[in-house]
């Protein structure tokens, strides 16, 4: 089956400007990642999404970044006023599993990424 | 908080050999740990999922180990191929926190 999706590939704006990019999950995994992969951090969580649960915003760097979840499924990380700083390597990731641990091995699948690059 | 460090950083071994990649984290208080391999330009593959209450799993020629009480975890490669280059890391998931805690991964270089 497909696997996670993420669109652009590549993202170039200029510093100032907002952007958007988008994550399909995998078809019924209801737990969803952002992650950001940049040179001197490493990779890092950005935020979670479960099912209808409040999501865990706690990775988020600054309040310039947001995402949303639209019906369980689709997710769109919106970064504004961007800066340089901002330039990476943005990856989605969904795993299957619900709120209860135990059981469901939550593992995740990656998307390839979307690399923004702020001039 | 969690801390996950991967040693080395970089390695290059010739072709046919066995290697062992090595993770350590800080929090034994782990849900699971996950292998990945990420290629230039790519996103991560899933190699091997641990959950904690396992030593260890296998798949074709890898082999991760489990150790939580010493806060390690290992990937053994068995007869390396150059198809293997490749950066390896490793991912800690925590019993409370849903989110991945990575590791700075090791680049592996397959010599052929």
């Amino acid at each position: 089956g497909a696997g996670v999706s993420q669109s652009p590939s590549n993202k170039v704006t200029e510093k100032g400007k907002d952007v958007e990019l988008r994550c399909d999950p995998i078809s019924g995994h209801t737990a969803l990642y952002w992650y950001r992969q940049s040179l001197g951090q490493g990779l890092e969580f950005l935020i979670y999404f479960q099912g209808n649960s409040a999501p865990d915003k706690s990775g988020l760097p600054s309040d310039r970044f947001s995402a949303e979840r639209t019906g369980g499924s689709v997710s769109t990380l919106t970064i504004q006023r961007t800066q340089q700083e901002d330039s990476a390597v943005y990856l989605c990731a969904s795993s299957s599993g619900g709120a209860v641990e135990g059981g469901p091995r939550y593992e995740q699948f990656f998307g390839p990424g979307t690399r923004l690059t702020v001039l | 908080k969690q801390e996950v460090t991967q040693i080395p950083a970089a390695l290059s071994v010739p072709e046919g050999e066995n290697l062992v990649l090595n993770c350590s984290f800080t929090d034994s208080a782990i849900y699971n740990l996950q292998w990945f391999r990420q290629d230039p330009g790519k996103g991560l593959t899933s190699l091997l999922l641990i959950q904690s209450s396992q030593r260890e799993q296998t798949s074709g020629r890898l082999n991760a180990s489990l150790d939580k009480s010493s806060g390690r975890s290992t990937l053994y490669i068995a007869a390396s191929q150059p198809g293997d280059s490749a950066t390896y890391l490793c991912a800690a998931r925590g019993t409370g926190r849903r989110a991945l805690t990575f590791g700075s991964g090791t680049r592996l270089q397959v010599q052929p």
